[in-house]
């Protein structure tokens, strides 16, 4: 059964710093890694998804990482800001076709001015 | 890009009474939709799989006669939660796959039982 774990759980950074997330899944099987934001109360916004057959991607100050063969992603965060202050979520979908994603429990990010 | 409508947003309501939240794709057709549940500080744990003209696939613990869900079309799938209790509180939210594969969101609905 896939499990996906995040660590940290949560993490404190002054304004500017640089971070890594962390996000390891036990099957390496997935047919996608999506990382997701998800603001207190509200719904997800996708960051960033990465197919299997790919190394990273990256979308402005971020940028995703996915080796499938050890079964990590890292998002990495340039030059953090106070509004980046949310849940991040890591989530696999599995090989088959048609299921539904399967999530960690995220990392809280705080961001100080 | 595509918009998954999802109400309503918040509902407080009395122990017994029963809640239904709607989930509709409003620009694409969505064959499959699946319902998540969130308890504070936990992940999404998914509930159960909706497919259009069939009856939903419930994950292993939820109650199929309690989260009674309906995907009567392609653009509409609804959740009710029947006789509610305290410990439903929860966030729930929707995902709908479209034809290419791609999962959209809705913004949740932050359901609490007195």
């Amino acid at each position: 059964k896939q499990e996906v774990t995040q660590i940290p759980a949560a993490l404190s950074v002054p304004e500017g710093e640089n971070l890594v997330l962390n996000c390891s899944f036990t099957d390496s099987a997935i047919y996608n890694l999506q990382w997701f934001r998800q603001d207190p109360g509200k719904g997800l916004t996708s960051l960033l998804l990465i197919q299997s057959s790919q190394r990273e991607q990256t979308s402005g100050r971020l940028n995703a990482s996915l080796d499938k063969s050890s079964g990590r992603s890292t998002l990495y965060i340039a030059a953090s800001q106070p509004g980046d202050s949310a849940t991040y979520l890591c989530a696999v979908r599995p090989g088959q076709a048609g299921t539904a994603l399967i999530f960690g429990k995220g990392t809280t990010l705080s961001v100080s001015s | 890009g595509a918009v998954v409508s999802q109400h309503p947003s918040r509902v407080i309501c009395k122990s017994g009474t029963s809640v239904k939240i709607e989930c509709r794709s409003l620009d694409f057709q969505a064959t499959t939709m699946f319902w998540y549940r969130q308890f504070p500080k936990q992940s999404l744990m998914l509930m159960a799989t909706s497919n259009e003209g069939s009856k939903a696939t419930y994950e292993q613990g939820v109650e199929k006669d309690k989260f009674l869900i309906n995907h009567a079309s392609l653009t509409l799938s609804t959740l009710t939660v029947t006789s509610a209790h305290p410990e439903d509180s929860s966030f729930y939210i929707c995902s709908a796959r479209e034809l290419a594969e791609k999962l959209f969101f809705g913004s949740g609905t932050q359901l609490s039982v007195l």
